[in-house]
C-alpha cells in the first residue's frame, strides 16, 4: 500500500521539551510539507521541503525545526521555543516541484495528507 | 496574503443536496481543491477543477467556479450521514518553482437522518 503515514497518533509534551514528529512516505514523492490546524481555523504552513537536503520555512516556522536527509522521511521537531504548540499536525506530499509539462501539472502539485498527530502539552 | 473564505457551518437532512460555499481573493490561482475532513483525520482529496473551468462533475459532487466572482462551490447530490465532516477549500498559487495552496478555515457539515 502506497502512502503517507504520521506517528505517533497522539503525543504529550512537558514544558521546556523537544518532541519529534515523523513523516514517512513510500509515494515517491518530492516534495514534502507540514502543517498545523487550529479549532476553526485553516491549515498553516509551518515548513516545506522540495527536494532532499532543502528546506524552506512556511508562514509559522519560528519554534519548529525539519531534517530531510531522505526523500522518503521528513520529521519535525516541536522545540521549547514554541509557546504554544497544542494543535492537530498534518504532513503532505506532492510528487513534483517543478512543472514538466501541461499534461502532467495537476499530478505534480496536488496535495496528499497523512492522519495527523495531536500534540497535547502536559 | 491570500484570504480564502468559507462559512463554518451547514446542516441538511439525509437526502438532501449540500451547498458548501468558498470565496478567494488571488486570481491567479492554477488548480482548486476540495478536501475533506473526517474526525481525528488527515485532509482526503474529494475533487479539483482547474481555473480555466466552469463547472465539473463527478459523481454525487459537482463543482462550481466563477471567476469573476472568485467563488468556488461544492454541491454533494444525495446527502449521506456518511458525508458529514468538515469541507476545506483550497486554492494553489503558482510559485516561480513552488505551488503553495491556501486553505480556507473550513465548513463543518452536520446530516440530520
Amino acid at each position: 500500500d502506497g502512502g503517507i503515514t504520521q506517528s505517533p497518533k497522539y503525543l504529550f509534551r512537558k514544558e521546556g521539551q523537544n518532541v519529534t514528529l515523523s513523516c514517512e512516505q513510500n509515494l515517491n514523492h518530492d516534495a514534502m510539507y507540514w502543517y498545523r490546524q487550529d479549532p476553526g481555523q485553516g491549515l498553516r504552513l509551518i515548513y516545506y521541503s522540495q527536494i532532499v537536503n532543502d528546506f524552506q520555512k512556511g508562514d509559522i516556522a519560528e519554534g519548529y525545526s525539519v531534517s530531510r536527509e531522505k526523500k522518503e522521511s521528513f520529521p519535525l521537531t516541536v522545540t521549547s521555543a514554541q509557546k504554544n504548540p497544542t494543535a492537530f499536525y498534518l504532513c503532505a506530499s506532492s510528487p513534483h516541484r517543478v512543472r514538466k509539462n501541461r499534461a502532467r501539472f495537476l499530478d505534480q502539485e496536488t496535495q496528499y495528507f497523512g492522519p495527523g498527530t495531536r500534540l497535547l502539552v502536559l | 496574503g491570500e484570504d480564502v473564505e468559507q462559512s463554518l457551518f451547514l446542516s441538511v437532512r439525509e437526502g438532501d443536496s449540500s451547498v458548501i460555499n468558498c470565496t478567494y481573493t488571488d486570481s491567479s490561482s492554477t488548480y482548486l481543491y476540495w478536501y475533506k475532513q473526517e474526525p481525528g483525520a488527515g485532509l482526503q482529496l474529494l475533487t479539483y477543477i482547474f481555473s480555466n473551468m466552469d463547472m465539473k462533475q463527478d459523481q454525487r459532487l459537482t463543482v462550481l467556479l466563477n471567476k469573476k466572482d472568485k467563488h468556488l462551490s461544492l454541491r454533494i447530490a444525495d446527502t449521506q450521514t456518511g458525508d458529514s465532516a468538515i469541507y476545506f477549500c483550497a486554492e494553489s498559487i503558482r510559485g516561480y518553482n513552488f505551488n503553495k495552496f491556501y486553505f480556507g478555515s473550513g465548513t463543518k457539515l452536520n446530516v440530520k437522518p
